[in-house]
């Protein structure tokens, strides 16, 4: 079955630029959506098609892929980006989620 | 206003059942595909089911059999039943629309299912 890989934990200073990467076997064929899940709520839809964002989303927050990678980035992080992330792709009719990565904004 | 609300978690005994459901509102259920997303407790989210427009269902390896996914377009609401409760099935149950290009634009905000004796 197929699957996606992220960090567990990814650490960030406030103002400064935050990675989380996403692997899979040829991830790049496929659009990837990222999903930002504060502690103790639902998640909602950050990037969807690898770098597409929802009405509402701020610009700090991007999404590439290519190659075996996904990545989202967050730029001049805030602390209200302290959250955990995953990513997600559809593999055969089925869903994928990555494990998910904690982002730590110090 | 979209919004999901999931309801019919509780406590269940292994091997028991237990069906939940997902009211929706602000669009009609039936013109989107709908899933079911579980998160257990300090772990990350898992697929558990898919239900397509056309009426096909979808269900990963670890819920196939045991779980039924089914929609009701009078009521606007969307369905799980869950047979063969085990332990590893305690979470919290979402609800879960996407749009055509299988994005999860809009999620409820869980069910929390326990089995345990």
């Amino acid at each position: 079955s197929y699957e996606l890989t992220q960090p567990p934990s990814v650490s960030v200073s406030p103002g400064q630029t935050a990675t989380i990467a996403c692997s899979g076997d040829n991830l790049g064929e496929r659009y990837v959506s990222w999903y930002q899940q504060k502690a103790g709520q639902s998640p909602v839809l950050v990037i969807f098609q690898d770098k597409k964002r929802p009405s509402g989303i701020p610009d700090r927050l991007s999404g590439s892929n290519s190659g075996d990678t996904a990545t989202l980035t967050i730029s001049g992080t805030q602390n209200m980006d302290e959250a955990d992330y995953y990513c997600q792709a559809w593999d055969s009719g089925n869903v994928v989620f990555g494990g998910g990565t904690k982002l730590t904004v110090l | 206003e979209v919004r999901l609300v999931e309801s019919g978690g509780g406590l269940v005994q292994p091997g028991g059942s237990l069906r939940l459901s997902c009211a929706a509102s602000g669009f009609s259920l039936s013109a989107y595909d709908m899933h079911w997303v579980r998160q257990r407790k300090g772990k990350g989210l898992e697929w558990v089911s898919s239900f397509g427009t056309t009426g096909d269902s979808h269900y990963p390896g670890s819920v196939k059999g045991r779980f039924t996914i089914s929609r009701e377009n009078a009521q606007n609401s969307l369905f799980l039943q869950m047979n063969s409760l085990r332990a590893g099935d305690s979470a919290v149950y979402y609800c879960v629309r996407s749009s055509n290009n299988g994005v999860f634009d809009s999620w409820g905000q869980g069910t929390l299912v326990t089995v345990s004796s």
